[in-house]
Formats: C-alpha cells, sequence, structure tokens
C-alpha cells in the first residue's frame, strides 16, 4: 500500500540533544513537507522540499534542520538550538509540479517530549 | 491578525444533527479551499476541497465558500459518532501545493454525543 510512514510515533528526548525524525513515502511524491502541531497553534510548516537535494525553510524553521538525499525521504532533526521541541510532528507530501494538485498526504505523526 | 481564523470549540452535538463549522480569512489570495479531519494521534486527512463561491456536496458534507465575505463552511448532516475528531481548514494561493504552502486553521474539535 501506497503511503507516508513516520517513525517513531513516540520519542522522548533529554534536553540538550539532537534527535532525527524519519519520514518515507512511497508515493513517488516530488514535495515532502514537515509541519508542527502545537494546542491552538495548527500546523506550522517548518521546512519543505520541491525536489531532491533541495528544501527551504518554512514559517518556523530555526532549530531544525533537513535533508533530502532521496526523493522517498526527507528525516527531520530536532536539534538543541530549539528551545520548546515537545510537540506533535507531522510530514507531508504532494505530487508537486505544475500539474493540478491540491492534496497533501500526511504521515501519523511522531509525538516528541523533552523529558 | 491571523491569516486564517477557525473556532477551536470544543464542539459538542448529538447524533443526527447538523453541523457547522467555519473558518474566516483575511488573505484575498486564498482562492482554494480545503477540510482536513484529523481523529486524535493521527495525521490529518483530506475531505474536501473547492476553489468557487458557492456549495459543494459529498455524501453528509457540504463545503461552501463566501469568497465576498473570506468565510468558508463545512456542513455535516445525519452526524455520526464516527465524525467525532478535530476538523482543520487550509487555504492555498493556487492549484498547485507543490509550489504554495497551505496555510492551516487552528482546528474545530468536534464530539458527536451518541
Amino acid at each position: 500500500d501506497g503511503g507516508i510512514t513516520q517513525s517513531p510515533k513516540y520519542l522522548f528526548r533529554k534536553e540538550g540533544q539532537n534527535v532525527t525524525l524519519s519520514c518515507e513515502q512511497n508515493l513517488n511524491h516530488d514535495a515532502m513537507y514537515w509541519y508542527r502541531q502545537d494546542p491552538g497553534q495548527g500546523l506550522r510548516l517548518i521546512y519543505y522540499s520541491q525536489i531532491v537535494n533541495d528544501f527551504q525553510k518554512g514559517d518556523i524553521a530555526e532549530g531544525y534542520s533537513v535533508s533530502r538525499e532521496k526523493k522517498e525521504s526527507f528525516p527531520l532533526t530536532v536539534t538543541s538550538a530549539q528551545k520548546n521541541p515537545t510537540a506533535f510532528y507531522l510530514c507531508a507530501s504532494s505530487s508537486g509540479g505544475r500539474q493540478f494538485n491540491t492534496e497533501a498526504f500526511f504521515g501519523q505523526g511522531t509525538r516528541l517530549t523533552v523529558v | 491578525q491571523k491569516e486564517v481564523e477557525q473556532d477551536p470549540g470544543p464542539l459538542s452535538v448529538p447524533e443526527g444533527a447538523i453541523v457547522s463549522l467555519n473558518c474566516t480569512y483575511s488573505n484575498s489570495a486564498f482562492q482554494y479551499f480545503m477540510w482536513y479531519r484529523q481523529y486524535s494521534r493521527k495525521g490529518p486527512e483530506l475531505l474536501m476541497y473547492t476553489y468557487s463561491s458557492g456549495n459543494k456536496e459529498d455524501g453528509r458534507f457540504t463545503a461552501q465558500v463566501d469568497k465576498s465575505s473570506k468565510y468558508i463552511s463545512l456542513f455535516i448532516r445525519d452526524s455520526q459518532p464516527s465524525d467525532s475528531a478535530t476538523y482543520l481548514c487550509a487555504m492555498n494561493p493556487s492549484l498547485n501545493f507543490g509550489n504554495e504552502k497551505l496555510t492551516f486553521g487552528t482546528g474545530t474539535r468536534l464530539t458527536i454525543i451518541p
């Protein structure tokens, strides 16, 4: 079945540590996205990538880093510079390009907690 | 002021009732409007999208857009307990989500009481 897989589902991080969240898709989508969801804030865009080896900052990129070495994969690293990392992280993908495209497919999310 | 405003709720209604969920927006560039449903601890899934003023119906769901008032609504008829979820509106200036980032509302948490 095609879809987006995020792992792990739950992640605990100690203060000062970097952690990497995995996102893999087998939909052959060009574009991939990372969102952060907090209560009362909705979804906020962290980073997005429209093509392999290229990515752009979203609205809240500080304290995060990404890579896009393969079309299928878009890992997100939450660095120690992110002051308030506890949140629900969602990865999404879409076909991108110039064709009609309104649907973003989301993964099931990773809940990150700083302990 | 946020570009997209959505009442966070929570909203509780009895089973079988008609539910009305709403968003307002301030950016005239938004032309395409989507509703996502998100169950607890899951990723959002697309319910409906529309790009013209007026109504679009899909089963028990109707999406309504009023561009002159910058106001969109989602109506759920004959609501079921399985409709209990958070509903997020999202908007885009163009058809191409790959080139424009979606702007989301904060979501409305809906509970249907059996």
